[in-house]
């Protein structure tokens, strides 16, 4: 079985400018979650996208967002970027919420001049 | 709500000597626990889950961890450390309260060097 993969692994972007970022769970997998990683914060939890709803949201201003799409492939989004956005995001796959065993992808490196 | 902290931000230790990483946690609930570890430039894998059967846990290349409820720890060992384990490690709690709900709440990471 194919791992969790995302797209674009490395992302160079301009204050102001947006991204998206996507996410390709395990097949079968439902739920999507994103983390944001960084050397001061650590890994923070971004969103959890399960049958296309948005289950749980993080302490994450307005500015990031998230979607998940039929075939749980899932994106974020961040408007005006700021140079504190530079990290690493990492997506995960479970099969399930809750108890589910969560499965990371290798992540995306934004790193925002 | 539910925390963990790791008591070390760095642990180094020699290629054939034990490992042990330490982890505290706090959680009003019966904790579901996890370490994952994540190797340079590279995702996080899990090594092992603790989710209220036994309290001494396998994982992956060798790492098992103990849960302790009245010390609230789950530290993280194994007997022999090799060189492909140098990485970083994250001791992890499941959030069971309201927003947190489900979501994975992470220590702060303990990085591990092993010297030849």
């Amino acid at each position: 079985k194919a791992g969790v993969t995302q797209t674009p692994r490395y992302l160079i972007k301009t204050r102001g400018q947006q991204v998206t970022l996507s996410c390709s769970p395990i097949s079968g997998h439902r739920s999507v979650s994103w983390y944001q990683q960084t050397p001061g914060q650590g890994l923070q939890f971004l969103f959890e996208y399960f049958s296309e709803t948005q289950r749980n949201k993080g302490n994450f201003p307005g500015r990031f967002s998230g979607r998940q799409f039929s075939n749980s492939r899932s994106e974020m989004n961040v408007s005006t970027l700021e140079l504190g956005d530079s990290a690493l995001y990492l997506c995960a796959s479970s099969f399930g919420l809750a108890e589910g065993e969560q499965y990371f992808g290798p992540g995306t490196r934004l790193t925002v001049t | 709500a539910q925390s963990v902290t790791q008591l070390d931000s760095h642990v180094s230790v020699s290629e054939g000597t034990p490992v042990l990483l330490r982890c505290n946690y706090s959680s009003s609930y019966s904790p579901s626990l996890f370490w994952y570890v994540q190797h340079p430039n590279k995702g996080l894998q899990l090594l092992l889950k603790y989710t209220s059967a036994a309290t001494l846990v396998k994982g992956i290349n060798g790492f098992e961890a103990e849960f302790k409820k009245s010390e609230t720890s789950f530290h993280l060992t194994k007997p022999s450390a090799h060189m492909s384990d140098a990485a970083e490690y994250f001791c992890v709690v499941r959030g069971r309260d309201g927003g947190s709900q489900g979501n994975l709440i992470f220590g702060k990471g303990t990085k591990l060097s092993v010297k030849p």
